[in-house]
């Protein structure tokens, strides 16, 4: 199983600035055949499912706000919120869908400072 | 438009068989690359993958509870069954199913339905 580690588990961050989470995996997501990481971002809100941000590692999902962005290759990867709105406090999960079975980060809980 | 809608009993006791069911439009599961997959959620805990099944029926389950599940389509309903057998308290949680695109991500998800295992 492809294990993946996010960090930190817990971020508080001031209104209007960066907040930064760290996904590793515990081996590559890069598909050599078409040079795509198989790496997700999703958004999950108190009692509501998760929300996909960013696909690709770095492509973000139509109707999503620009603020979020997604970077990395292989096995390190990040989520960057360039400018932390108050609708931004949630949990954040890395998932790679690289291969069955599919696996997810444990989470990252973001909150305002 | 895509949605999925899960369906089951909110309460089953242990030792008991769960059985949900996904209720999805939006999209054919005889699509070809297209998948549903199950996943859950314990309370105040991460995501959990559970099982995914392929437009071909090509079936694919979590390696940790492979022996307890069965994932089952029929493409005529639009819908995706899954059954968990010998239910546990652990196996408490919120259960969502979700789309999967030809070989991608899953990126429509279900409301979830909350599942309580007890006595």
């Amino acid at each position: 199983d492809i294990v993946m580690t996010q960090s930190p588990d817990a971020l508080a961050v001031s209104l209007g600035e960066r907040a930064t989470i760290n996904c590793k995996s515990s081996q590559s997501v890069l598909y050599g055949s078409n040079n795509k990481n198989y790496l997700a971002w999703y958004q999950q809100k108190p009692g509501q499912p998760p929300k996909l941000l960013i696909y690709w590692a770095s492509t973000r999902e139509a109707g999503v706000p620009g603020r979020f962005s997604g970077s990395g290759s292989g096995t390190d990867f990040t989520l960057t919120i360039s400018s932390l709105q108050a609708e931004d406090v949630a949990v954040y999960y890395c998932h790679q869908y690289y291969g069955t079975p599919w696996t997810f980060g444990q989470g990252t809980k973001v909150e305002v400072k | 438009q895509i949605t999925l809608k899960e369906s089951g009993p909110t309460l089953v006791r242990p030792t008991q068989t769960l059985t949900l069911t996904c209720t999805f439009s939006g999209f054919s599961l005889s699509t070809s690359g297209v998948g549903v997959g199950w996943i859950r959620q314990p309370p105040g805990k991460a995501l959990e993958w559970l099982a995914l099944i392929y437009w071909d029926d090509d079936k694919r389950y979590s390696p940790s509870l492979e022996n307890r599940l069965t994932i089952t389509k029929d493409t005529s309903k639009n819908q995706v069954v899954l059954t968990m057998t010998n239910m546990n308290p652990v196996d408490t949680a919120t259960y969502y199913c979700a789309h999967r695109g030809p070989g991608t991500h899953p990126d429509y998800w279900g409301q979830g339905t909350l599942v309580t295992v007890s006595s």
